[in-house]
C-alpha cells in the first residue's frame, strides 16, 4: 500500500520566520503536487514537480523533488499570515492501464502569527 | 472560467434519508474525481471518471454510495440511506489529463444527524 507521510503535522510560527515542511514515501512517484487548503475551501494547486532533483520557486515558496522521486520539501521564506493553511502533498503513480493513481498525504497545518 | 462548481455547500439531513451531491467540472477537463475529507482520515478518493466513464470506484465505502456522470458537464454522488458516519466534507475535482494537478470545488459539508 502506498503511503505519503508529512511532517510536521502542525506548525505555528511568527511572521517573518522561515520554515520547511516535508513529504516522504517509500514509493516512487511519476509526479508530485503541493496544495494549500484554507478553512472552508477546497485545496488549491501550488506546483507540480516531475523530474527527480527538480526545484521550483513560487515567490517566497521553494519546492524540491527528491532525486529518487520518493520525497519532496516545501520551504517558505519570511512567512506571512496569508501563508496560513493546510499544506497537502499528492503523489502520482502511473498504473499499467495508463491511468495514474494519486494519493494525498495527511497534510501539515501551518499557522503564521502576526 | 468559474472553476469546479459544487452544490449544495452545506447539507444537514436525518439518518436514513437520501442525499445527492452535485458537481460541474471545468469545461475541457477529461477527469472528474470525488473525494471525502475528514479529520481522522484526511482526503480519500471515492471514485473517478475519465471521459464520463467510471475508472476506479474501489474507494466507494459500500453499496449505499453511488456516482454517475451522465455527460461531460455534470456528475452526482448519491448516498442512500445516509448514516451519521457519512458526515464529512465531500469534494469534487477535475483535471485536464494525467500528471496534471487537480482543480477542486469548494466542497459540500454533509452532516447526518
Amino acid at each position: 500500500t502506498q503511503l505519503l507521510e508529512q511532517s510536521p503535522q502542525f506548525l505555528s510560527i511568527q511572521e517573518g520566520e522561515n520554515l520547511t515542511v516535508y513529504c516522504n514515501s517509500s514509493s516512487v512517484f511519476s509526479s508530485l503536487q503541493w496544495y494549500r487548503q484554507e478553512p472552508g475551501e477546497g485545496p488549491v494547486l501550488l506546483v507540480t514537480v516531475v523530474t527527480g532533483g527538480e526545484v521550483k520557486k513560487l515567490k517566497r515558496l521553494t519546492f524540491q523533488f527528491g532525486d529518487a522521486r520518493k520525497d519532496s520539501s516545501l520551504h517558505i521564506t519570511a512567512a506571512q499570515p496569508g501563508d496560513t493553511g493546510l499544506y497537502l502533498c499528492a503523489g502520482s503513480s502511473r498504473m499499467k492501464t495508463s491511468y495514474d493513481k494519486v494519493i494525498f498525504g495527511p497534510g501539515t497545518s501551518l499557522s503564521v502569527i502576526p | 472560467d468559474a472553476g469546479v462548481i459544487q452544490s449544495p455547500r452545506h447539507e444537514v439531513t436525518e439518518m436514513g434519508q437520501e442525499v445527492t451531491l452535485r458537481c460541474k467540472p471545468i469545461s475541457g477537463h477529461d477527469y472528474l474525481f470525488w473525494y471525502r475529507q475528514t479529520m481522522m482520515r484526511g482526503l480519500e478518493l471515492l471514485i473517478y471518471f475519465n471521459n464520463n466513464v467510471p475508472i476506479d470506484d474501489s474507494g466507494m465505502p459500500e453499496d449505499r454510495f453511488s456516482a454517475k456522470m451522465p455527460n461531460a458537464s455534470f456528475s452526482t454522488l448519491k448516498i442512500q440511506p445516509s448514516e451519521p458516519r457519512d458526515s464529512a466534507v465531500y469534494f469534487c475535482a477535475s483535471r485536464q489529463q494525467a500528471n496534471y494537478g487537480y482543480t477542486f470545488g469548494s466542497g459540500t459539508r454533509l452532516t447526518v444527524v
